[in-house]
Protein backbone atom coordinates (compact mmCIF):
# COMPACT_ATOMS: atom_id res chain seq x y z
CA UNK A 1 0.00 0.00 0.00
CA UNK A 2 1.37 3.53 -1.10
CA UNK A 3 1.43 5.83 1.64
CA UNK A 4 1.14 9.69 1.99
CA UNK A 5 2.89 11.30 -0.83
CA UNK A 6 4.41 14.67 -0.10
CA UNK A 7 6.73 17.87 -2.06
CA UNK A 8 8.64 18.80 -2.34
CA UNK A 9 11.18 17.63 0.39
CA UNK A 10 12.45 20.58 1.14
CA UNK A 11 11.90 24.50 -0.14
CA UNK A 12 13.90 27.57 0.71
CA UNK A 13 12.45 30.89 -0.01
CA UNK A 14 12.80 34.57 0.90
CA UNK A 15 10.46 36.13 3.69
CA UNK A 16 7.18 37.53 2.05
CA UNK A 17 7.64 35.17 -0.89
CA UNK A 18 4.65 32.38 -1.33
CA UNK A 19 5.67 28.78 -1.78
CA UNK A 20 3.07 25.74 -2.18
CA UNK A 21 2.61 22.40 -0.95
CA UNK A 22 1.07 19.66 -2.02
CA UNK A 23 -0.29 16.10 -0.60
CA UNK A 24 -1.64 13.36 -1.57
CA UNK A 25 -3.09 11.03 0.33
CA UNK A 26 -3.55 6.74 0.60
CA UNK A 27 -6.32 6.08 -1.63
CA UNK A 28 -9.78 5.56 -0.11
CA UNK A 29 -8.55 7.94 3.31
CA UNK A 30 -11.30 10.44 3.18
CA UNK A 31 -9.81 12.75 5.61
CA UNK A 32 -6.69 14.60 5.34
CA UNK A 33 -4.65 16.94 7.84
CA UNK A 34 -2.07 19.60 7.36
CA UNK A 35 -0.19 19.31 10.81
CA UNK A 36 2.86 22.18 11.03
CA UNK A 37 5.55 21.08 13.35
CA UNK A 38 8.40 23.31 14.60
CA UNK A 39 11.45 22.26 15.65
CA UNK A 40 11.48 20.64 19.52
CA UNK A 41 7.60 20.80 19.34
CA UNK A 42 4.91 18.23 18.58
CA UNK A 43 2.82 18.47 15.45
CA UNK A 44 -0.06 21.34 15.49
CA UNK A 45 -3.16 20.81 13.27
CA UNK A 46 -4.00 23.47 10.85
CA UNK A 47 -6.71 22.27 8.80
CA UNK A 48 -8.88 19.00 8.26
CA UNK A 49 -10.23 18.39 5.24
CA UNK A 50 -13.37 15.54 4.81
CA UNK A 51 -13.14 14.55 1.14
CA UNK A 52 -13.30 17.95 0.10
CA UNK A 53 -14.58 20.41 2.11
CA UNK A 54 -12.92 21.56 5.32
CA UNK A 55 -13.72 20.51 8.66
CA UNK A 56 -11.68 22.66 10.87
CA UNK A 57 -9.36 25.77 10.32
CA UNK A 58 -9.26 27.47 13.59
CA UNK A 59 -5.65 27.24 13.85
CA UNK A 60 -5.43 28.20 10.11
CA UNK A 61 -3.54 31.67 10.02
CA UNK A 62 -6.37 32.88 7.17
CA UNK A 63 -4.35 35.86 6.61
CA UNK A 64 -1.67 34.16 5.26
CA UNK A 65 -2.16 30.36 4.54
CA UNK A 66 -4.41 28.74 2.11
CA UNK A 67 -5.88 25.26 1.52
CA UNK A 68 -7.79 23.37 -0.93
CA UNK A 69 -8.84 19.72 -1.65
CA UNK A 70 -10.72 20.53 -4.58
CA UNK A 71 -11.39 17.10 -6.01
CA UNK A 72 -11.53 14.98 -2.58
CA UNK A 73 -8.39 13.56 -3.42
CA UNK A 74 -4.99 15.49 -3.10
CA UNK A 75 -4.44 19.06 -1.64
CA UNK A 76 -2.46 21.98 -1.76
CA UNK A 77 -1.52 24.25 1.18
CA UNK A 78 -0.23 27.91 0.24
CA UNK A 79 1.87 30.04 2.21
CA UNK A 80 1.40 33.85 1.08
CA UNK A 81 3.42 36.09 1.97
CA UNK A 82 5.64 34.01 4.37
CA UNK A 83 7.33 35.25 7.34
CA UNK A 84 10.54 33.50 9.41
CA UNK A 85 8.58 32.04 12.17
CA UNK A 86 7.02 30.01 9.22
CA UNK A 87 10.10 27.85 8.76
CA UNK A 88 9.06 24.95 10.04
CA UNK A 89 7.84 20.87 8.43
CA UNK A 90 4.46 20.80 6.71
CA UNK A 91 3.34 17.35 7.09
CA UNK A 92 0.28 16.16 5.74
CA UNK A 93 -1.71 13.63 6.81
CA UNK A 94 -4.75 11.26 6.52
CA UNK A 95 -7.07 8.46 8.25
CA UNK A 96 -9.31 5.87 6.96
CA UNK A 97 -12.18 6.52 9.35
CA UNK A 98 -13.63 9.63 8.40
CA UNK A 99 -13.57 12.35 10.85
CA UNK A 100 -11.31 10.33 13.33
CA UNK A 101 -8.03 11.52 13.96
CA UNK A 102 -7.10 7.23 15.59
CA UNK A 103 -3.92 6.32 13.52
CA UNK A 104 -3.34 8.80 11.49
CA UNK A 105 -1.13 7.85 8.78
CA UNK A 106 1.36 11.11 7.84
CA UNK A 107 3.85 11.94 5.01
CA UNK A 108 7.53 12.32 5.23
CA UNK A 109 6.55 16.27 5.34
CA UNK A 110 8.01 19.40 4.07
CA UNK A 111 10.65 20.91 5.55
CA UNK A 112 10.64 24.92 4.77
CA UNK A 113 13.10 27.50 5.63
CA UNK A 114 12.22 31.49 5.46
CA UNK A 115 15.49 33.17 5.25
CA UNK B 1 -3.77 25.80 31.85
CA UNK B 2 -4.16 22.72 29.63
CA UNK B 3 -0.65 20.99 29.09
CA UNK B 4 0.38 17.92 27.45
CA UNK B 5 4.15 17.00 29.00
CA UNK B 6 6.78 14.45 27.90
CA UNK B 7 10.19 14.54 29.18
CA UNK B 8 12.18 17.22 27.03
CA UNK B 9 15.56 15.41 27.71
CA UNK B 10 16.91 12.40 25.79
CA UNK B 11 16.23 9.38 27.59
CA UNK B 12 19.40 7.39 27.18
CA UNK B 13 18.99 3.63 27.57
CA UNK B 14 21.63 0.36 27.61
CA UNK B 15 20.39 -2.22 24.59
CA UNK B 16 18.65 -5.13 25.87
CA UNK B 17 16.87 -2.60 28.99
CA UNK B 18 13.26 -1.55 29.26
CA UNK B 19 12.69 1.55 28.39
CA UNK B 20 10.11 3.95 29.80
CA UNK B 21 8.31 6.78 28.80
CA UNK B 22 6.25 9.53 30.32
CA UNK B 23 3.32 11.67 29.42
CA UNK B 24 1.76 13.88 31.75
CA UNK B 25 -1.44 16.11 31.03
CA UNK B 26 -3.04 18.79 33.09
CA UNK B 27 -7.18 19.64 32.69
CA UNK B 28 -7.82 17.41 30.10
CA UNK B 29 -10.20 14.63 29.95
CA UNK B 30 -8.76 12.49 27.23
CA UNK B 31 -11.04 9.72 24.98
CA UNK B 32 -7.59 8.06 24.27
CA UNK B 33 -4.25 8.66 23.98
CA UNK B 34 -1.98 7.65 21.20
CA UNK B 35 1.70 6.70 20.69
CA UNK B 36 3.99 7.73 17.64
CA UNK B 37 7.20 6.85 16.99
CA UNK B 38 8.98 9.99 14.80
CA UNK B 39 12.33 9.22 12.99
CA UNK B 40 15.14 12.27 11.64
CA UNK B 41 13.59 13.81 8.23
CA UNK B 42 10.04 11.56 8.97
CA UNK B 43 6.66 11.57 9.83
CA UNK B 44 5.03 10.13 13.02
CA UNK B 45 4.45 6.41 12.39
CA UNK B 46 1.38 5.16 14.36
CA UNK B 47 2.22 2.74 16.84
CA UNK B 48 -0.67 2.20 19.92
CA UNK B 49 -3.91 3.72 21.26
CA UNK B 50 -5.48 3.28 24.55
CA UNK B 51 -8.64 4.42 25.31
CA UNK B 52 -10.06 5.98 28.59
CA UNK B 53 -11.62 2.98 30.12
CA UNK B 54 -8.86 0.32 28.92
CA UNK B 55 -5.82 0.12 31.69
CA UNK B 56 -3.26 -1.28 29.40
CA UNK B 57 -2.60 -2.00 25.50
CA UNK B 58 0.33 -4.61 24.43
CA UNK B 59 2.03 -4.95 20.89
CA UNK B 60 5.05 -7.15 20.53
CA UNK B 61 7.34 -5.43 22.74
CA UNK B 62 5.60 -2.01 23.54
CA UNK B 63 3.44 -1.68 26.25
CA UNK B 64 1.11 1.02 26.75
CA UNK B 65 -0.73 2.21 30.47
CA UNK B 66 -2.91 4.96 30.56
CA UNK B 67 -3.80 6.25 34.27
CA UNK B 68 -6.43 8.78 34.53
CA UNK B 69 -6.46 9.39 38.23
CA UNK B 70 -2.99 10.32 37.49
CA UNK B 71 -3.53 11.77 34.23
CA UNK B 72 -0.15 10.20 32.59
CA UNK B 73 0.23 7.42 30.31
CA UNK B 74 3.52 5.82 30.23
CA UNK B 75 5.26 3.87 27.16
CA UNK B 76 7.35 0.99 27.89
CA UNK B 77 9.42 -0.80 25.12
CA UNK B 78 10.76 -4.16 26.58
CA UNK B 79 14.38 -5.91 25.07
CA UNK B 80 15.05 -2.32 24.02
CA UNK B 81 17.06 -2.21 20.82
CA UNK B 82 19.42 0.26 18.75
CA UNK B 83 16.49 -0.02 15.87
CA UNK B 84 14.10 1.90 18.91
CA UNK B 85 15.94 4.86 18.95
CA UNK B 86 14.25 7.73 17.79
CA UNK B 87 11.82 10.48 18.83
CA UNK B 88 8.49 9.22 20.42
CA UNK B 89 5.09 11.42 20.57
CA UNK B 90 2.30 11.33 22.54
CA UNK B 91 -1.58 12.78 20.95
CA UNK B 92 -4.55 13.32 22.99
CA UNK B 93 -7.99 13.40 22.19
CA UNK B 94 -9.86 15.67 24.58
CA UNK B 95 -13.62 14.06 25.16
CA UNK B 96 -16.05 15.82 24.13
CA UNK B 97 -14.23 17.78 21.91
CA UNK B 98 -14.74 17.38 18.37
CA UNK B 99 -12.68 14.67 16.30
CA UNK B 100 -10.15 17.26 14.91
CA UNK B 101 -8.70 18.74 18.32
CA UNK B 102 -6.03 16.19 18.86
CA UNK B 103 -3.08 17.35 20.56
CA UNK B 104 0.73 16.37 20.23
CA UNK B 105 3.21 16.69 23.22
CA UNK B 106 6.60 17.86 21.69
CA UNK B 107 7.89 14.26 22.49
CA UNK B 108 10.82 12.39 24.21
CA UNK B 109 14.26 11.59 22.17
CA UNK B 110 14.90 7.58 23.26
CA UNK B 111 18.86 6.70 22.38
CA UNK B 112 19.29 2.96 22.59
CA UNK B 113 23.07 2.21 23.05
CA UNK B 114 24.74 -1.35 22.01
Amino acid sequence: EAGVAQSPRYKIIEKRQSVAFWCNPISGHATLYWYQQILGQGPKLLIQFQNNGVVDDSQLPKDRFSAERLKGVDSTLKIQPAKLEDSAVYLCASSLVPGSQEKLFFGSGTQLSVL
Amino acid sequence: SQKIEQNSEALNIQEGKTATLTCNYTNYSPAYLQWYRQDPGRGPVFLLLIRENEKEKRKERLKVTFDTTLKQSLFHITASQPADSATYLCALSPRGSSASKIIFGSGTRLSIRP
